[in-house]
């Protein structure tokens, strides 16, 4: 496995289900990120882990709960989700460094909350 | 707060037909720009990073220019297989976080 890769691709659950999501990245890097796409909107960022330390968290529901075991590994566990959760929910994986520092992201979850 | 407007939405070209996708921001102490492709149902793949004030990188018919106000994406005689969305992104501050546009969606017909 190379970059960075996403479990299971493509989800429907019920609004009562509980799921996690995995990514892993084989890149070597120190920090990893959540981010859900919705149609017509920029990315919004999640959770943000640094060195298996969550450094950020953008006022996330609490039916979204994120771990992060190690530098490489990364879940998302989902639980009483609401139909407007449905999105594209997409890993990345970064090397923090001072200078600026692009993130590498995986193909994505395609959730659907019924 | 950092904003980041990508314009126009979507772009129809001829194959051939060159043009300029544009994504202005607003930011306090840029760090770093950033271009992505994204295809559809894919993670966006990521194309270049543009540090400072006049800096350009090209990749094959893509080239990226940066100014203090804004970025170009040039595409040089486009083909069907440039069709994407564009995204654009940028990192500020001491802050570890991307914020993203809502992307240009290209279409190149042949």
């Amino acid at each position: 496995e190379t970059g960075v890769t996403q479990t299971p691709r493509h989800l429907v659950m019920g609004m009562t289900n509980k799921k996690s999501l995995k990514c892993e990245q084989h890149l070597g890097h120190n920090a990893m990120y959540w981010y859900k796409q919705s149609a017509k909107k920029p990315l919004e960022l999640m959770f943000v882990y640094s060195l298996e330390e969550r450094v950020e968290n953008n006022s996330v529901p609490s039916r979204f709960s994120p771990e992060c075991p190690n530098s490489s590994h990364l879940f998302l566990h989902l639980h009483t989700l609401q139909p407007e959760d449905s999105a594209l929910y997409l890993c990345a994986s970064s090397q923090m460094r001072l200078a600026a520092y692009e993130q590498y992201f995986g193909p994505g979850t395609r959730l659907t909350v019924t | 707060e950092d904003q980041v407007t990508q314009s126009p939405e979507a772009l129809r070209l001829q194959e051939g037909e060159s043009s300029s996708l544009n994504c202005s921001y607003t930011v306090s102490g840029l760090r770093g720009l950033f271009w992505y492709r994204q295809d559809p149902g894919k993670g966006p793949e990521f194309l270049f990073t543009l540090y400072s004030a006049g800096e350009e990188k090209e990749k094959e018919r893509l080239k990226a220019t940066l100014t203090k106000k804004e970025s170009f994406l040039h595409i040089t005689a486009p083909k069907p297989e440039d069709s994407a969305t564009y995204l654009c992104a940028v990192q500020a501050g001491a802050n570890s976080k991307l914020t993203f546009g809502k992307g240009i969606t290209l279409s190149v017909r042949p």
